[in-house]
């Protein structure tokens, strides 16, 4: 167990449509960082948040956009859903004060559709 | 910029041989490695990492890789592979502090043949 949970699981949605997906992390983990694999491919990051502010950003359009909450919960939401969209969303969270090592814990995701 | 390769996506081993997954990365910086694995329609489980130190690094379910700074690899090796192994292996870099801004190789799927 990561202690990192992710909802929905699954989910389909039409073009052009937006999509919030949900994140919850461990206790003290005050940084989460949100990752989408398409398949067949390896995760890319998307973005990170410390302490509800985003301090860093991957090659990602600005309707990738993020929010982390005190209660070591975040949300991702993608607007003007695209085909391309389609994918694993990963969620992963850390304690930035190095306790773990700069180890980042992964949720089990969201699997997005955009038909 | 940091990338990472893994030679190879797919890799076939009968059970009981020696697992050997191949991981080269590039980074301007000292980097921080790791391994993660991706059983089906699953996240992904850290096997181990290296940070500092020992360059000899022993993770869980019998897995190890070694930091080859001059060969600027980190390749994973199990010595006898179970049928449980099979699943997609992902290696990782990242700049060596506390982001999360991990970089990831394709991933190398790994059968396990009886």
């Amino acid at each position: 167990e990561t202690g990192v949970t992710q909802s929905p699981t699954h989910l389909i949605k039409t073009r052009g449509q937006q999509v919030t997906l949900r994140c919850s992390s461990q206790s003290g983990h005050n940084t989460v960082s949100w990752y989408q694999q398409a398949l067949g491919q390896g995760p890319q990051f998307i973005f990170q948040y410390y302490r509800e502010e985003e301090n860093g950003r991957g090659n990602f359009p600005p309707r990738f956009s993020g929010l982390q909450f005190p209660n070591y919960s975040s949300e991702l939401n993608v607007n003007a859903l695209e085909l391309d969209d389609s994918a694993l969303y990963l969620c992963a969270s850390s304690a930035k004060d190095g306790s773990s090592g700069n180890t980042i814990y992964f949720g089990e995701g969201s699997w997005l559709t955009v038909v | 910029a940091q990338s990472v390769t893994q030679l190879g996506s797919h890799v076939s081993v009968s059970e009981g041989a020696l697992v050997l997954l191949r991981c080269n990365y590039s980074s301007s910086v000292p980097p921080y490695l790791f391994w993660y694995v991706q059983y089906p329609n699953q996240g992904l489980q850290l096997l181990l990492k290296y940070t500092t130190g020992a360059t000899l690094v022993k993770g869980i379910n019998g897995f190890e890789a070694e930091f080859k700074k001059s060969e600027t690899s980190f390749h994973l090796t199990k010595p006898s592979a179970h049928m449980s192994d099979a699943a997609e292996y992902f290696c990782a870099v990242t700049p060596g502090n506390y982001g999360q801004n991990f970089v990831f190789g394709p991933g190398t799927r790994l059968s396990v043949l009886p």
